[in-house]
């Protein structure tokens, strides 16, 4: 049993589209992370939520963190083929080590 | 530096060769994780170091791995006898300390991916 739970595991769309990934545990975090990851790349830090019930805003990603510190969500606008990639969320809960997501596999087609 | 660096970036052994990875943690961060990345999605803990101590080691495999992060060099983990199924992508991560332990955010190098042969 993962610790983090991400779904949808894969999401395919048209350009333009919108879509949202949900970050679920039973487990509370003082914070939640969310990367991004391309083939053959290390995952890319896009932000950090700190505050039960804050939202983060980055250009055309939206980023939300559960009232109960359980949960999040990152919701693209209009989304573009450079959104493209594997997206984790992320968070420790022990102090010791960063619990990874099950992932989402993104793929937005021309 | 201002990146974490993993070197090298492909590595090839024959089955039952020793395999040494590498990586140097951003400049001021005391914390580094090494996690593997398996099944394409998954994220595997191996071990964690506070500056040149083991933090966390409850992933690392008993037998054949080991990892150090000695000062003044950089972090490494090795893998005796390598076999098979070793193979997967290998990342580095490091992180800041704050006050009462670790930052909460990790950066990540590029990997290592290890091929067994």
């Amino acid at each position: 049993t993962q610790l983090l739970e991400q779904s949808p595991q894969f999401l395919s769309i048209q350009e333009g589209e919108n879509l949202t990934v949900y970050c679920n545990s039973s487990s509370v975090f003082s914070s939640l992370q969310w990367y991004r990851q391309e083939p053959g790349e290390g995952p890319v830090l896009l932000v950090t939520v700190v505050t039960g019930g804050e939202v983060k805003k980055l250009k055309r990603l939206t980023f939300q963190f559960g009232d109960a510190r359980k949960d999040s969500s990152l919701h693209i606008t209009a989304a573009q083929p450079g959104d493209t990639g594997l997206y984790l969320c992320a968070g420790s809960p022990t102090g010791n080590q960063f619990y990874f997501g099950t992932g989402t596999s993104l793929t937005v087609i021309p | 530096g201002e990146e974490v660096a993993q070197t090298p970036k492909h590595l090839v052994r024959g089955e039952g060769q020793k395999a040494k990875l590498y990586c140097a943690p951003i400049k001021g961060h005391s914390y580094v994780f090494w996690y593997q990345q398996v099944l394409k999605n998954e994220f595997k803990f191996l071990i964690s170091f506070q500056n040149e101590n083991v933090f966390d080691e409850t992933g690392m495999p008993k037998e054949r791995f080991s990892a150090k992060c000695l000062p003044n060099s950089p972090c490494s983990l090795e893998i005796q006898a390598t076999k098979l199924e070793d193979s997967t992508v290998y990342f580095c991560a490091s992180s800041q300390s704050r006050q009462g332990g670790m930052n909460t955010e990790a950066f990540f190098g590029q990997g290592t991916r290890l091929t067994v042969v």
